[in-house]
């Protein structure tokens, strides 16, 4: 158990649609990041966030868009979904000593 | 150049050892991290290295890291069934919570 819960499980769309993908992290959990993860690939990193403010970002483009909120909580939007889009999007968080706690991963499937 | 490599399967019988092996290529890494995914679950976080150190032991795990070669493995022993799973190794410099993820290894452990 990480304390990191992701919803949904499991969700379908269609390209071109927009997708919003959320998490909730433990209390004092401060930096939260997200990492999607293809099928039979490591994870890779889309950007991080830091007392709500973006503070490091992977090569992903500008439809990739987050946010973070004071309660912990955060949000992940793709928009002009592409088949490509389709992974395990995984949410990370951390007290700030390096550990990651991540969450199951919300599943995305565009068709 | 961001790329951690790992070899793609390992299979071994319940109770020898397992050996899984990672490259990584930045030499300026200062934590270097196993996780484990279970089918259909998040990163559990196993294990992780200072980069000042050589080895470390928890329980039947061992972490080597030869800094030189840039090559860290992890060795389980007494491997059971419920070892099961892809692990992946991960690399993050100082100031960082980027993890740069490996391919995964997939450990099938048989009875």
């Amino acid at each position: 158990e990480t304390g990191v819960t992701q919803s949904p499980t499991h969700l379908i769309k269609t390209r071109g649609q927009q997708v919003t993908l959320r998490c909730s992290s433990q209390s004092g959990h401060n930096t939260v990041s997200w990492y999607q993860q293809a099928l039979g690939q490591g994870p890779q990193f889309i950007f991080q966030y830091y007392r709500e403010e973006e503070n490091g970002r992977g090569n992903f483009p500008p439809r990739f868009s987050g946010l973070q909120f004071p309660n912990y909580s955060s949000e992940l939007n793709v928009n002009a979904l592409e088949l490509d889009d389709s992974a395990l999007y995984l949410c990370a968080s951390t007290l700030g000593t390096g550990e990651l706690f991540f969450g199951e991963g919300s599943r995305l499937t565009v068709l | 150049g961001e790329d951690v490599e790992q070899s793609l399967f390992l299979s071994v019988r319940e109770g020898d050892s397992s050996v899984i092996n990672c490259t990584y290529t930045d030499s300026s890494s200062t934590y270097l991290y196993w996780y484990k995914q279970e089918p259909g679950a998040g990163l559990q976080l196993l294990t992780y290295i200072f980069s000042n150190m050589d080895m470390k032991q928890d329980q039947r795990l061992t972490v080597l890291l030869n800094k030189k070669d840039k090559h860290l493995s992890l060795r389980i022993a007494d491997t059971q069934t419920g070892d099961s799973a892809i692990y992946f190794c991960a690399e993050t410099a100082s100031g960082t919570y980027k993890y740069i993820f490996g391919t995964g290894t997939r450990l099938k452990v048989l009875a």
